[in-house]
């Protein structure tokens, strides 16, 4: 099984603040990695596939980038509606046995 | 509208079973891979099960692999969810999901809302 690990699990940031998240897979997924954002009692929402494709409706404020077994997700000048948790989700192998990271949570500072 | 509708949560007793079904609409549900995937209550998102979109190939977590059944009926556009030997930390939200179209496998854009199984006893 490949494990998705999400350093830190609590991020404090500030509105208007450029902010990068990480994403790391213990064995490469290629580019089989998404992101998923996930505010307080709703359902998750995919932001990105392909390690940097936005899915549709998502704001160019939010970049994907990485390949292998590194990634990021990047969010230039920071709103109030993107504080929430924040999933990566590798896809990889066929059948595809995904794993999810643990979420790395955006928080005011 | 493109949707999924998940049902038949509840209270359950460690070991025994439940079905989970969830329902798809405004969208061809036979063209799309689903799958299942849960939250605990506070925790992150867990994987479980997945299905291609003829049904041909489908395969589980470790955690839950010989316990849950993962099934489609394509005339009903249900996807199905059997899951038996429940434990308490089973206890979570189950949510169905579908694959991007134009993927055997891809990153998930529909999601249902839920259904909430608590195992206690």
């Amino acid at each position: 099984e490949i494990v998705m690990t999400q350093p830190p699990a609590t991020l404090s940031v500030s509105p208007g603040e450029r902010v990068t998240l990480s994403c790391r897979a213990s064995q490469s997924v290629g580019i089989n990695l998404a992101w998923y954002q996930q505010k307080r009692g709703q359902t998750p929402r995919l932001l990105i596939y392909g390690a940097s494709i936005r899915a549709t409706g998502i704001p160019a404020r939010f970049s994907g980038s990485g390949s292998g077994t590194e990634f990021s997700l990047t969010i230039t000048s920071l709103q109030s509606e993107d504080f929430a948790v924040y999933y990566c989700q590798q896809y990889n192998g066929w059948p595809p046995m995904n794993t999810f990271g643990q979420g790395t949570k955006l928080e005011f500072k | 509208q493109e949707q999924l509708v998940e049902s038949g949560g509840g209270v359950v007793q460690p070991g025994k079973s439940l079905t989970l079904s969830c329902a798809a609409s405004g969208f061809m549900f036979s063209d799309y891979a689903v799958h299942w995937v849960r939250q605990a209550p506070d925790k992150g998102l867990e994987w479980l099960a997945f299905m291609s979109y003829d049904g041909n190939s489908k395969i589980y977590a470790d955690s839950v692999k010989g316990r849950f059944t993962i099934s489609r009926d394509m005339p009903t556009n249900r996807l199905y969810l059997q899951m038996d030997g429940l434990r308490p930390e089973d206890t979570a939200l189950y949510y169905c999901a579908r694959v991007m179209a134009g993927s055997l496998r891809g990153a998930f854009d529909v999601w249902g809302r839920g259904t909430l199984v608590t195992v206690s006893s």
